[in-house]
């Protein structure tokens, strides 16, 4: 069935350091997500990207879709304590409004 | 953006006894809602698609008789977990999309509810 994985599945970071998450479907994606999910939190979106090599940026944050639209990237500069949280991608199931997350990938920095 | 609540917040219950999990789109209509269940350090797992106004459809390997989903309007959804045993506790989160689009996401952004943190003892 159709999968998504994230690597890594940990980072921890000194704070200023940058972090990069890596996401690859097993399938074509239509479109990608991504959410941040805090501890002990609910996950929040930050981003859809949709167009093949897409690359968005939201302050320190830069995400981008693989030109196959299979693979995605969430990278942080200068990470900060706030940063801190599980980063998932998401895509949709088939071609409906459901969507299957990634396996996460947990953000850890040290002040 | 929109609003999603859930409750309760957390639920402690005995073994056998059943649970309800109400999920609300506060400032949106939402006639398709999402039910996950999160296992510590885990990942979201989808459980069931819950449609206004028809049956909720379900993700292999979830038992629907167990996990009763009824969406009766535009802005609530419930999840009740029948005869609950410890191996279903877990985070239960649900999700909704606006499909107005009013509060001016990104279409296809589900908005998720702050989760139910079901304990079966």
């Amino acid at each position: 069935g159709q999968q998504v994985m994230q690597i890594p599945q940990y980072q921890h970071v000194q704070e200023g350091e940058d972090f990069t998450t890596y996401c690859n479907s097993s399938t074509t994606l239509s479109n990608i997500q991504w959410y941040k999910q805090r501890p002990g939190g609910h996950p929040v979106f930050l981003i859809q990207l949709v167009k093949s090599g897409e690359v968005k940026k939201q302050k320190r944050l830069t995400f981008q879709f693989g030109e196959a639209k299979k693979n995605s990237s969430l990278h942080i500069t200068a990470t900060q304590t706030t940063d801190v949280g599980t980063y998932f991608c998401a895509g949709p199931v088939d071609s409906s409004y459901k969507l299957i997350f990634g396996s996460g990938t947990r953000l850890l920095v040290r002040p | 953006g929109a609003v999603v609540s859930q409750h309760p917040s957390w639920v402690i219950c005995k073994s056998g006894t059943s649970v309800k999990i109400e999920c609300r789109s506060l400032d949106f209509q939402a006639t398709t809602m999402f039910w996950y269940r999160q296992f510590p350090k885990q990942s979201l797992m989808l459980m069931a698609t819950s449609n206004e106004g028809s049956k909720a459809t379900y993700e292999q390997g979830v038992e629907k008789d167990k996990f009763l989903i009824n969406h009766a309007s535009l802005t609530l959804s419930t999840l009740t977990v029948t005869s609950a045993h410890p191996e279903d506790s877990s985070f239960y989160i649900c999700s909704a999309r606006d499909t107005t689009n009013l509060a001016g996401g990104a279409y296809n952004e589900q908005f998720f509810g702050p989760g139910t943190r079901l304990t079966v003892l």
